[in-house]
């Protein structure tokens, strides 16, 4: 069965310090695994997405993510917190039914603070 | 801006009610999800239409129902609503069915508040 855990619920930073949100994810097989964010009042935007071809993912507004399978994780960072980094950022695995379909399944979300 | 829309944005209505949401995906993308987040579940997929078929169900109540018309737009119907109804409803669009690294592209939401 597939799922995703995201490790912290809250994480807060100061401006300028590197952010670090942890995310794990169980899967029977080869995931495939995104970030979004969710600034308050607004959808879900796609930060970045891990398609196989490298196992750190470049994603916007600077953030990063590392692939790692023997830890089966996918944790997000980013070099210097802004103070529009703060949100709330999900984790999410894609899970394929045999029907040939998918859906995404998202962790419960870590919101970021970012303090000057 | 993700090019998927929602409309009404917010939506107030009593208990036992039925309302109507309403989503037009990005052009050119043939699948519609359906998602409700609440403070107390979360992030949770409702359903899934493919180029007007339904495809995939995710927890979704029998008082809920949805459809995708032929221009693809979708509805969510909700019917007798409960106070824990109240939620963000969230439609989202990808370009096809299976594509495992598709991601899918959000709206802004409906928030629904059921009093």
């Amino acid at each position: 069965a597939q799922s995703v855990t995201q490790l912290d619920s809250h994480v807060s930073v100061s401006e300028g310090t590197p952010v670090l949100l942890r995310c794990n994810y169980s899967s029977s097989y080869s995931p495939s695994l995104f970030w979004y964010v969710q600034h308050p009042n607004k959808g879900l935007q796609l930060l970045l997405k891990y398609t196989s071809a490298a196992t750190l993912v470049k994603g916007i507004n600077g953030f990063e993510a590392e692939f790692k399978k023997s830890e089966t994780s996918f944790h997000l960072t980013k070099p210097s917190a802004h103070m529009s980094d703060a949100a709330e950022y999900f984790c999410v695995v894609s899970y394929m039914f045999s029907g040939g379909y998918n859906k995404l399944i998202f962790g419960a979300g870590t919101r970021l603070a970012v303090h000057p | 801006d993700s090019g998927v829309t929602q409309t009404p944005k917010h939506l107030i209505t009593a208990t036992g009610q039925r309302v109507t949401l309403r989503c037009s995906p990005r052009s050119g993308d043939l699948s519609v999800y359906w998602y409700q987040q609440s403070l107390d579940q979360g992030l949770q997929f409702l359903i899934h239409y493919y180029n007007g078929e339904e495809r995939a169900k995710g927890n979704i109540l029998e008082r809920f129902s949805a459809q995708q018309f032929p221009d693809l737009h979708s509805e969510l119907n909700l019917s007798s609503l409960e106070l824990g109804d109240s939620a963000l409803y969230f439609c989202a669009s990808s370009p096809g069915l299976a594509e495992t690294y598709n991601e899918q592209f959000f709206g802004p939401g409906t928030r629904l508040t059921v009093l």
